[in-house]
């Protein structure tokens, strides 16, 4: 069964440094997104993603972020300059789009971001 | 926005009991509710969604029962076994003609199941 996927599965970095995150969705997938979740607490949504370009973002999501779909397959997010609240783990999520079962988002593994 | 509350935070059963784990969801629109299941650093895996045309869904031991009137829908697991010990989720998402898709989750019930 086709899995979305996620690199790395862990990074370490300095505050104040640039990571990308990088996810691939399922397939034939249409819609993305990106999700957060810090330690013990609930999944919280940053943004979504639809036909190359973004279609929802929460107040979380603020310049410091951006996302991008590069090429047909890589979807990522990337966090300027991080800051310590920063560290969380980070889910991407996607879904068919299509008729029939379309709800459903499928999630990632997840990297666990630290930010030092 | 849609605001999703579960309750309970934690939920302690011996095996073979019952867990039942409730939501309210304030969007009267919202027509899709999942459940997921999280394991200790996995990701959130969908064990059971309903969609608003029915009252109910059942596969095997898990069922979730929907009231849209009163804006609340529930996860019950009957049977319980020590494997379904992990965190729980519901989630619902934005609707509306401007939706696409975002969920918004509860906070989560912590799900033990003693042998």
């Amino acid at each position: 069964e086709p899995e979305v996927t996620q690199t790395p599965s862990h990074q370490v970095t300095q505050m104040g440094q640039e990571v990308i995150l990088r996810c691939v969705p399922i397939s034939n997938h249409l819609y993305f997104y990106w999700y957060r979740q810090i330690l013990g607490q609930k999944v919280e949504f940053l943004v979504s993603f639809y036909n190359n370009e973004i279609s929802e973002k929460s107040e979380i999501f603020d310049d410091q972020f951006s996302v991008e779909r590069p090429d047909g397959s890589n979807f990522t997010l990337k966090i300027r300059s991080t800051k310590l609240e920063d560290s969380a783990m980070y889910f991407c999520a996607s879904r068919t789009g299509l008729a029939g079962g379309s709800e459903t988002q499928y999630f990632g593994p997840g990297t666990r971001l630290l930010v030092l | 926005g849609e605001n999703v509350e579960q309750h309970p935070s934690t939920l302690s059963v011996q095996e073979g009991d019952s867990a039942v784990i409730k939501c309210t969801y304030s969007d009267s629109a919202s027509n899709y509710f999942p459940w997921y299941k999280q394991e200790l650093g996995k990701r959130p895996q969908l064990i059971i969604d309903i969609r608003s045309n029915v009252g109910e869904k059942k596969d095997q031991r898990i069922a979730v029962t929907l009231n849209k009137t009163a804006k609340h829908f529930s996860l019950h697991i009957t049977e319980t076994q020590p494997e379904d010990s992990a965190v729980y989720f519901c989630a619902a998402p934005n609707a509306g003609g401007t939706s696409y898709g975002k969920l918004t989750f509860g906070q989560g019930t912590i799900l033990t199941v003693h042998p």
